[in-house]
């Protein structure tokens, strides 16, 4: 088992472009979730999703970020157009069920807006 | 919105010593999970406790949690210097689905 896969580990990019991170969860897992990590925030939901649909995006900062799962193996995150203040690690998360077992995260994709 | 709240937010202990870290929350809860997360990783999961359950252990962890005091505890004994990284609580609301995490307890352990 691979565990969940997310693309890039690394993105760099100037303030106005788009940014695209990419997830993979684990295969079989209903649940997938977008976390971002800041010193400042700490940990904050932005987006679950259960059997590839939407359930609570209440967490999204703005409309310049969206997320869409189109199949049950895969999951993109963009923002459009990126700040500055869009810095921070991302993470994505998938669970076998929902929230009542463990969820398993990636690696993150560390994104700087400069 | 954070839904759990750490305690402390830094702990430096030597190698041997046992490792105390506090949970408290707000609201009711389905179950409530501990997470590990070492610098540049992502978090692994350590240990789930349903709000039914007081107490749970897994190897050298143990997890208490006080529903009507709205709190939890993470012990780690004879702790080891691999053992040093960030510990945070996540919460699972009752009738909901999502997770919040804490804003984490990061551990020192000193060789």
């Amino acid at each position: 088992d691979a565990g969940v896969i997310q693309s890039p580990r690394h993105e760099v990019t100037e303030m106005g472009q788009e940014v695209t991170l990419r997830c993979k969860p684990i295969s079989g897992h209903n649940s997938l979730f977008w976390y971002r990590q800041t010193m400042m925030r700490g940990l904050e939901l932005l987006i679950y999703f259960n059997n590839n649909v939407p359930i609570d995006d209440s967490g999204m900062p703005e409309d310049r970020f969206s997320a869409k799962m189109p199949n049950a193996s895969f999951s993109t995150l963009k923002i459009q157009p990126s700040e500055p203040r869009d810095s921070a690690v991302y993470f994505c998360a998938s669970s076998p069920r929902d929230t009542n077992s463990p969820l398993h995260f990636g690696n993150g994709t560390r994104l700087t807006v400069t | 919105s954070q839904q759990g709240e750490e305690d402390p937010q830094a702990l430096s202990i030597q190698e041997g010593e046992n490792a105390t870290m506090n949970c408290s929350y707000k609201t009711s809860i389905n179950n409530l999970q501990w997470y590990r997360q070492n610098s540049g990783r992502g978090l692994v999961h350590l240990i789930l406790i349903r709000s039914n359950e007081r107490e749970k252990h897994s190897g050298r962890l143990r997890v208490t949690l006080d529903t009507s005091k709205k709190s939890s505890s993470l012990l780690i004994t004879a702790s080891r210097a691999a053992d040093t990284a960030s510990y945070f609580c996540a919460t699972v609301l009752y009738n909901n689905n999502d997770m919040r995490f804490g804003a984490g307890t990061r551990l020192t352990v000193k060789p």
